[in-house]
């Protein structure tokens, strides 16, 4: 049961430089989101989407893209990437509407970090 | 726009003893859960206990439960018999929804240290 597969875990970039972060779930959740994790900041929702060809912005958008053609997958990519996105960054999942088993809850990746220099 | 406050960055508790952790959060919704989650050293995001904003009860699981006052926007977690496994950071999350669910806003979280 692999859950939400998130790659690369670990990354360095050079200012300038284009990247993607992969996020994959196994579940069928139409919700899926981005997140990054900065001290004393918590998380911080950067795109979400609630469905294939649905996407929509979070809290700090810029600089990042998003699009999502299948249920399974939602790619965020980081075009020219700069120090100010260095950053441990969350995919998150879960169920879209209520069902007698939906809690509402976000399903993680285990993170991936990454580094701008 | 949804907003949630947490104003304890650190805290620590003598093991075996009780803890408190605050949250408070903005809203002008009136269906909407709140949650709060647990991420060790790991990094790994766990979730701990959850609180649907009708239910005027308040959740608990098993050491953890909360204490919800919907008129105060107050949404605190209260961790019994604290043990070294629960040194953490401690993250109060909102979603707005009944129905269906919208986007996850969290708070800046609390580092919890557990004193042996």
């Amino acid at each position: 049961n692999a859950g939400v597969t998130q790659t690369p875990k670990f990354q360095v970039l050079k200012t300038g430089q284009s990247m993607t972060l992969q996020c994959a779930q196994d579940m069928n959740h139409e919700y899926m989101s981005w997140y990054r994790q900065d001290p004393g900041m918590g998380l911080r929702l950067i795109h979400y989407s609630v469905g294939a060809g649905i996407t929509d912005q979070g809290e700090v958008p810029n600089g990042y893209n998003v699009s999502r053609s299948t249920t399974e997958d939602f790619p965020l990519r980081l075009l020219s990437a700069a120090p100010s996105q260095t950053s441990v960054y969350f995919c998150a999942s879960s169920y879209s509407m209520l069902g007698t088993e939906n809690t509402g809850e976000l399903f993680f990746g285990e993170g991936s970090r990454l580094t701008v220099l | 726009a949804q907003t949630v406050t947490q104003s304890q960055p650190e805290m620590s508790v003598q093991e075996a003893e009780t803890v408190t952790l605050s949250c408070t959060y903005d809203t002008s919704e009136s269906d909407y859960y709140l949650f709060w989650y647990k991420q060790p050293p790991s990094r790994q995001m766990i979730l701990v206990i959850r609180q649907e904003a009708y239910k005027q009860q308040n959740a608990t699981e098993n050491r953890f439960s909360v204490n919800f006052q919907k008129a105060a926007k107050s949404f605190s977690l209260k961790i019994s018999d604290s043990q070294l496994g629960d040194a953490a950071m401690y993250f109060c999350a909102y979603r707005r929804g009944r129905t269906s669910y919208d986007k996850v806003i969290f708070g800046p979280g609390t580092s919890l240290s557990v004193i042996p």
